[in-house]
């Protein structure tokens, strides 16, 4: 079965601050995919990474970061320096590689941040 | 280059009636599936469409059905609304079922059944 696990229901911090967004996935399949999406209150789903199971390596594009670590089955989301236009609600999302783009998303944490 | 398109982008129904949500994907894209997201939580598989074919569904009853048209447009169609059925609805676009590719959402349409 597959099931993504997102803790952190709401997390409020102010403006310059650091703050990582908990993601926890289980799945039986060894081939995979995770994904996190921004979801602003328009309600469009903003692409933000993909990841591939046997890429570990973590990731860094500007103030965003993702690290990957298959032995916790964790892929956690960092943002350095969060800036109120970051307050979203935040998805983190599994799929298997054949499963013809079925998604399995978490319920999503909802950051606030505040100048 | 326009992304995924929905409309309308609100709806109110009142139970029993019948719907439909309409979706354009992204260019050169031929695959759409649709999720329903509930306030509060994440969005919930419920179909999708390639070459005019459903290919896979998640577990939403019959009441839910869909259509892809020649032009890779789609349709969602609810029959016999329940309150329960009040969502955002989102449309996910994508090229091909390979599975590799990342899949872009629409703005959604927001349903209320009254």
């Amino acid at each position: 079965a597959q099931k993504v696990t997102q803790a952190q229901t709401e997390i409020s911090v102010v403006e310059k601050e650091d703050v990582t967004l908990d993601c926890v996935y289980e799945t039986r399949d060894t081939t995979y995919y995770l994904f996190w999406y921004k979801q602003p209150p328009s309600g469009e789903l903003v692409f933000l990474i993909r990841r591939n199971s046997f890429d570990e390596q973590n990731e860094i594009s500007g103030r965003y970061s993702w690290n990957f670590q298959k032995s916790t089955s964790s892929f956690n989301f960092t943002i350095t320096a969060s800036q109120v236009v970051d307050s979203a609600v935040y998805f983190c999302a599994l799929r298997h590689r054949y499963n013809f783009n079925k998604f399995y998303f978490g319920s999503g944490t909802k950051l606030n941040v505040k100048p | 280059d326009a992304g995924v398109t929905q409309s309308p982008t609100h709806l109110i129904k009142t139970r029993g009636q019948q719907v439909t949500l309409r979706c354009s994907p992204k260019s050169g894209h031929d695959t759409v599936s649709w999720y329903q997201q509930a306030l509060g939580q994440g969005p919930q598989f419920i179909f999708q469409y390639y070459e005019e074919e459903e290919r896979q569904r998640g577990n939403f009853p019959d009441r839910f059905s869909g259509h892809q048209f020649p032009n890779y447009s789609s349709e969602l169609n609810v029959n016999a609304l329940l309150l329960g059925d009040s969502a955002l609805y989102l449309c996910a676009s994508s090229s091909g079922t390979g599975g590799q590719e990342t899949q872009y959402f629409g703005p959604g349409t927001r349903l209320l059944v009254l």
